[in-house]
């Protein structure tokens, strides 16, 4: 059974332009989080994301990011017209559907993180 | 809104001592408290996780307390190693949520 898969794992971008971050889940994962880490800080929260539903996006910033989980394929992060403040980890995460009666949330399983780059 | 606190930030010792990485969060109401390991560069290796009707988990050299009523966990390393040198960081989680501390960075010197 792979792990949560992230690709590319380092991108480099100009001012401007778009990244496209892709998070495939573990096999019969449903659940995908993605998460922001900035140079010498923690992780931060940014989106949790359901097949075809955004559950909570509490910690995206308001503009240029965008992030989706469609039917098929991977969960995708885009950030719009980079800045060089977007130079960071971004690191994916799933989890599976809680079980029946499971009140609470599952174990998280975190992918290799793709590492932007803003020149 | 939780906010995870991880005391000292930095820890420096020598080969085969025991040590003890503190973890505290503001809201008890956790559903679990996962440890990572995360090298430079690297991502991250999900150490123990302890669910909140569990006290403690051990895993080899680790063993991880979990306090809810305090907001506390610890994570006890026995018979530390050079290769235990990382970034050590509990996450609590919360309602479809995770937070994380910022980490412990550990170097275990030779």
């Amino acid at each position: 059974n792979a792990g949560v898969m992230q690709n590319p794992r380092h991108l480099v971008r100009r001012r401007g332009q778009e990244a496209r971050l892709r998070c495939s889940p573990m096999k019969g994962h449903s659940h995908v989080y993605w998460y922001r880490q900035l140079p010498e800080e923690g992780l931060k929260f940014m989106v949790y994301l359901q097949k075809e539903n955004i559950i909570d996006e509490s910690g995206m910033p308001k503009e240029r990011f965008s992030a989706e989980f469609p039917k098929e394929g991977p969960s995708i992060l885009r950030i719009q017209q980079v800045v060089r403040g977007d130079s960071a980890a971004y690191f994916c995460a799933s989890s599976p559907v809680p079980r029946e009666g499971f009140l609470g949330n599952n174990e998280q399983f975190f992918g290799p993180g793709t590492r932007l780059t803003v020149l | 809104k939780q906010e995870v606190t991880q005391i000292p930030a930095a820890l420096s010792v020598p080969e085969g001592e025991n040590l003890v990485l503190n973890c505290s969060f503001t809201d008890s109401a956790i559903y679990n408290l996962q440890w990572f390991r995360q090298d430079p560069g690297k991502g991250l290796t999900s150490l123990l996780l302890i669910q909140s009707s569990q006290r403690e988990q051990t895993s080899g050299r680790l063993n991880a307390s979990l306090d809810k009523s305090s907001g506390r966990s610890t994570l006890y390393i026995a018979a530390s190693q050079p290769g235990d040198s990382a970034t050590y960081l509990c996450a609590a989680g919360g309602y479809q949520k995770v937070t994380f501390g910022t980490g412990t960075k550990l170097q275990v010197i030779p």
